[in-house]
């Protein structure tokens, strides 16, 4: 049982190109999560899937797109990194609506550096 | 709105001296309160949540935190620290987490240990 995997867990763009992050969990959960962290600023909430089939935009979701592509992957895509996307990027997943207490579960993250 | 205010970013102590974490909150209706801990370069894991019930809330490692409505607070506390307790913590609040809805961090504070 890996939990919440992510991929790649460093990556360095230069300012205009794209790329996809990928995360993935194993636990059957409804509901998926990205974050940002950032440097005195804890998480900030980017997008977020409730269930397979939705998503719903965050904090921060400016300079971002996501993919639920099915129950168990949740994509995160920059279509034209700029520098102030230089962050780490959390995957989370939790059990869902209706499921009781909601406790999130998180990946290890990507560090991502833009230039 | 929710807010959750960490009050300093980084704290130091001496192994086996006790550890205050401090945490208020800003919340209009009856919240939900957690304690997250981020080891290096690892995701985020929870430590404790307070939902409702019991007030003085017990986690893992030791840790424990006690819920003030008065003082709109949540602050981790722990007896006597470790070498091994060194993390960044992270306390969260949301307005009900058994919806696929928006957990709150606050911005975080370093524990730092010295031997």
């Amino acid at each position: 049982n890996a939990g919440v995997t992510q991929t790649p867990k460093f990556q360095v763009l230069k300012t205009g190109q794209s790329m996809t992050l990928q995360c993935a969990q194993d636990m059957n959960h409804n509901s998926m999560y990205w974050y940002r962290q950032d440097p005195g600023m804890g998480l900030r909430l980017i997008y977020y899937s409730a269930s397979e089939g939705t998503t719903d935009k965050g904090e921060v979701p400016n300079g971002y797109n996501v993919s639920r592509l099915n129950k168990r992957e949740f994509s995160l895509r920059l279509e034209s990194a700029a520098p102030s996307q230089t962050s780490v990027y959390f995957c989370a997943s939790s059990e869902g609506a209706g499921r009781g207490y909601n406790e999130q579960f998180f990946g290890p993250g990507t560090r991502l550096t833009v230039l | 709105a929710q807010s959750v205010t960490q009050l300093g970013s980084h704290v130091s102590v001496s192994e086996g001296a006790l550890v205050l974490l401090r945490c208020n909150y800003s919340s209009s209706v009856p919240p939900y309160l957690f304690w997250y801990v981020q080891y290096p370069n690892q995701g985020l894991q929870l430590l404790l949540k307070y939902t409702t019930g019991a007030t003085l809330v017990k986690g893992i490692n030791g840790f424990e935190a006690e819920f003030k409505k008065s003082e709109t607070s949540f602050h981790l506390t722990k007896p006597s620290a470790h070498m091994s307790d060194a993390a960044e913590y992270f306390c969260a609040v949301s307005d009900n987490p058994s919806s696929a809805s928006k957990i709150i961090f606050g911005s975080g504070t370093r524990l730092s240990i010295r031997p």
